[in-house]
């Protein structure tokens, strides 16, 4: 395939809504993973899959927020009730998973509440 | 917990002279270290790692677990090397990545 890839990659959404984030990982990959950036900051963690079960969701703000891979290829991000505070690009990435294995980042969708 | 600092946030140099970007972390266990770079409109793409002890488009970067830091090297920096570039740290195999804050660096003609 071509990459990890994010739908969409812009939008604009307005306070109160609902929103959902999408991504593609590279084929065969296990591992996935999202992360948040904000304006002059790094990428921060917020939940990593492996297959279809949620290993690691330390990284999530609060309970707005939920992902799901329900056949441990596709991931979707949602987002309940956003609030300007959530404004940010999301990154998705993958990895084949294991030692020594390299993550590759989709180019992000770029969430803006008004 | 994990943290990654760049303590510099711009770095602008004249093409050929020497660059270093600086990383320091905090782990009390032994992470990997790893330099992630962003060009113009391009998605986060791994440089190097330092398990990998390679040189990738001329850049170096070494493990100094006494200092805790992972500062990366280039001699003669060339414009093309314009870009953001991230240190992240991983703590074990498929653990997240800890991203420090990025740099941009800038090189000028």
């Amino acid at each position: 395939g071509a990459g990890v890839s994010q739908t969409p990659s812009n939008k604009v959404t307005e306070k109160g809504k609902y929103v959902e984030l999408r991504c593609d990982p590279i084929s065969g990959h296990t591992a996935l993973y999202w992360y948040r950036q904000s304006l002059g900051q790094g990428p921060e963690f917020l939940i990593y899959f492996q297959g279809t079960g949620a290993a690691d969701d330390s990284g999530l703000p609060n309970d707005r927020f939920f992902a799901v891979r329900p056949e441990g290829s596709v991931s979707t991000l949602k987002i309940q009730r956003t609030e300007r505070g959530d404004s940010a690009v999301y990154l998705c990435a993958s990895s084949y998973g294991g030692e020594n294995t390299e993550a590759f980042f989709g180019q992000g969708t770029r969430l803006t509440v008004v | 917990a994990q943290r990654v600092t760049q303590p510099e946030k711009l770095l602008s140099v004249f093409k050929g002279a020497p660059v270093e970007l600086k990383c320091n972390y905090s782990y009390s266990g032994s992470p990997e270290l790893f330099w992630y770079v962003q060009y113009s409109r391009q998605r986060l793409q791994l440089l190097l790692r330092h398990i990998s002890r390679e040189s990738i488009k001329g850049f170096t970067a070494d493990l100094n677990k006494g200092e805790t830091s992972f500062h990366l090297k280039k001699p003669f920096a060339q414009e093309e090397d314009s870009a953001m570039y991230y240190c992240a740290l991983r703590t074990g195999a498929n653990s997240k990545l800890t991203f420090g804050k990025g740099i941009t660096l800038s090189v000028r003609p």
